[in-house]
This record gives C-alpha cells, structure tokens and sequence, in this order.
C-alpha cells in the first residue's frame, strides 16, 4: 500500500488568510508514462459526506470555488485555501489512486 | 437527480454477517466504478472495496479481503457488499462511492458522488 500522511493534524485560520495543507504519500504517485500526480483532495463538513474538490493533484472539481487549489508532485502535496470564508469549516482528506485506493489521515481546518 | 442511496446497516454481534445495497439513480450506472468507503466513528476515512463498472474486477482493503464481497446488479443500478465474520473494529458508516471518470479499466479511482451511508454497529 502507499500510504499517506497528512500535516498539521488540525489549524485555525483567520477570515479572509491563507490555509495550507500538506499531504506526503510513502512512494511517488506520478505515473510517468502520462506524467499525472494520481492525487485527489476532499472536503467533509460535519454530518456530511466527503465533497471531491481537487484531483490529478491540482485539477479543480466542477464548482468547486477557485480559492481553492492544488499543487505538488511526486510524494509532496499541498492544499492551499486562499482567502478562508466561513463554510470552508471541514476536516480535508487527500487520496492516492496510484494504487487502490488510500486516504490520508485528515486535517481540520478552523475559524481562528 | 444524481444520487446514491444505502441501507441495510444494522446493530449485530461480533462473527455475524450484513449485506449492504446503494441504489444508484440519475447516470448510466454500469459505466462507472463503485467502491464502499467507511468512517468509524470519529476517525478518517477507509477505502474498503471496489468494482469495475461490467463487474469484473473487484479489489479489496487488506483488512476485509476474505470477509467482504463487493458485487453490483447492473439491470438493477445496486452495488453490494456482503460483510462476514465481522467484527468490532468494522463499526463504521459504510458510504457506497462513484469513480468520477467512465469506462476506467484499473483500480485507480478517485470518487465525485458520495452516498450519506449507513451505520453498521459490531458489539456484543
């Protein structure tokens, strides 16, 4: 399995500042024959299921705000939410599809 | 409406066995990957099995291979999960979960439609 790890478990941000969440899988998930980074990042609100907001490691989901993004390759990660708003309020989840499927620990994002 | 639905969790004893449905609705359910991805209470989330969209091929996390089927019913847009000799530490809510991308031969699934679940619950 390649797992995946994620940093710092939790954060609380101010309005309107800069989140950042770092995400480090066990062995690189760039496949090379198509150079595509094979990472997903997800949003989970309270009582709700998870929410696809980034995938290919930086490709925004459909609707997904574009304060939102996704950078990184290899075996390092990051998300980065620009300008926070309320709603971002959620635990985050990055994923590797390298191989079947594996889902970081979590960081929970908060207001400061 | 695009949406996926589960049901058939339960309260059992340790050893015990469940089946899980999605009812799926609103896509063309058979071009499209499924996978089961639970959440014990209060933890992250575990991918926990998966199935190309004829149904021919199936994976399974290590910790259920050999007590957990995945199957699907194309004519009846569900997907399955058969659950044996559970235990405590499978307490979750189990999410049934849609590979974005069509047609995907591999195993290399990422998920753009997430049902709400349904609790299973192992205790004696």
């Amino acid at each position: 399995d390649i797992v995946m790890t994620q940093s710092p478990d939790s954060l609380a941000v101010s309005l309107g500042e800069r989140a950042t969440i770092n995400c480090k899988s066990s062995q690189s998930v760039l496949y090379t024959s198509n150079n595509k980074n094979y990472l997903a990042w997800y949003q989970q609100k309270p009582g709700q299921p998870p929410k696809l907001l980034i995938y290919w490691a930086s490709t925004r989901e459909s609707g997904v705000p574009d304060r939102f993004s996704g950078s990184g390759s290899g075996t390092d990660f990051t998300l980065t939410i620009n300008g926070l708003q309320a709603e971002d309020v959620a635990v985050y989840y990055c994923q590797q599809y390298y191989t079947t499927p594996f889902f970081g620990p979590g960081t929970k994002v908060d207001i400061k | 409406e695009v949406q996926l639905l589960e049901s058939g969790g339960d309260l059992l004893q340790p050893g015990g066995s469940l089946t899980l449905s999605c009812a799926a609705s609103g896509f063309t359910f058979s071009n499209y990957a499924m996978s089961w991805v639970r959440q014990a209470p209060g933890k992250g989330l575990e991918w926990v099995s998966g199935i190309s969209g004829s149904g021919d091929r199936t994976e399974y996390a290590d910790s259920v291979k050999g007590r957990f089927t995945i199957s699907r019913d194309n004519s009846k847009n569900t997907l399955n999960l058969q659950m044996n000799s559970l235990r405590a530490e499978d307490t979750a809510v189990y999410h049934c979960a849609k590979d974005q991308r069509m047609l995907v031969r591999g195993r290399d699934w990422y998920f753009d439609l997430w049902g709400r679940g349904t609790q299973v619950t192992v205790s004696s």
